[in-house]
């Protein structure tokens, strides 16, 4: 069954470094998501993506945070100084269609910010 | 704003029980709403998607129920197991919201053998 993958599942990094996160959305869809969840909070929203651009951008995503899908097949989250908030579980997501689809989400890219 | 909220947060039933978690929204004007299932520390499964113009969706033992004007849906488990030991999420994707998924806190299940 296709899945959304994502790479690293863990990263650690010191506070003001650059972070990439990778995800290789189900092949056939057309929207592409950026989600996360600090440690014992709920899910939340960052950003949707649809025909190489950004769609929609919630308020945590600011200028810090870039999306990018260089080749095709890869989705990128980047991070350009990270935080310590930034700690959390980022979790990519594709879907076929907005509305009426179904939502695959990724196993998720641990990123712990020292 | 749309708020969602999972009640209740915290479950422990013995195994065989049937077992109803609940979700409430504030704004009606929604596409669909969607159950996931994660386990610790992994990602979120899709259980079942409702689209605005259903009542309800079945899958296996699973049944979820949608109430759009009063705000609520209902994930039904029935014959509970300990594999459904989890962590039980509500999404709820609003007209106003862009697309984007709008998510519960979530209710913790724990099914005792």
């Amino acid at each position: 069954e296709p899945e959304v993958t994502q790479t690293p599942s863990h990263q650690v990094t010191q506070m003001g470094q650059e972070v990439i996160l990778r995800c290789v959305p189900i092949s056939n869809h057309l929207y592409f998501y950026w989600y996360r969840q600090i440690l014992g909070q709920k899910v939340e929203f960052l950003v949707s993506f649809y025909n190489n651009e950004i769609s929609e951008k919630s308020e945590i995503f600011d200028d810090q945070f870039s999306v990018e899908r260089p080749d095709g097949s890869n989705f990128t989250l980047k991070i350009r100084s990270t935080k310590l908030e930034d700690s959390a579980m980022y979790f990519c997501a594709s879907r076929r269609r907005v509305g009426t689809g179904e939502l695959f989400f990724g196993e998720g890219s641990r990123l712990t910010v020292l | 704003k749309q708020e969602v909220t999972q009640i209740p947060a915290a479950l422990s039933v013995p195994e065989g029980e049937n077992l109803v978690l609940n979700c409430s929204f504030t704004d009606s004007a929604i596409y669909n709403l969607q159950w996931f299932r994660q386990d610790p520390g992994k990602g979120l499964t899709s259980l079942l998607l409702i689209q605005s113009s259903q009542r309800e969706q079945t899958s296996g033992r699973l049944n979820a129920s949608l109430d759009k004007s009063s705000g609520r849906s209902t994930l039904y488990i029935a014959a509970s197991q300990p594999g459904d030991s989890a962590t039980y999420l509500c999404a709820v994707e609003g007209l106003n919201s862009g697309y984007a998924l709008n998510f519960g806190k979530g209710t913790s299940l724990l099914v005792t053998p």
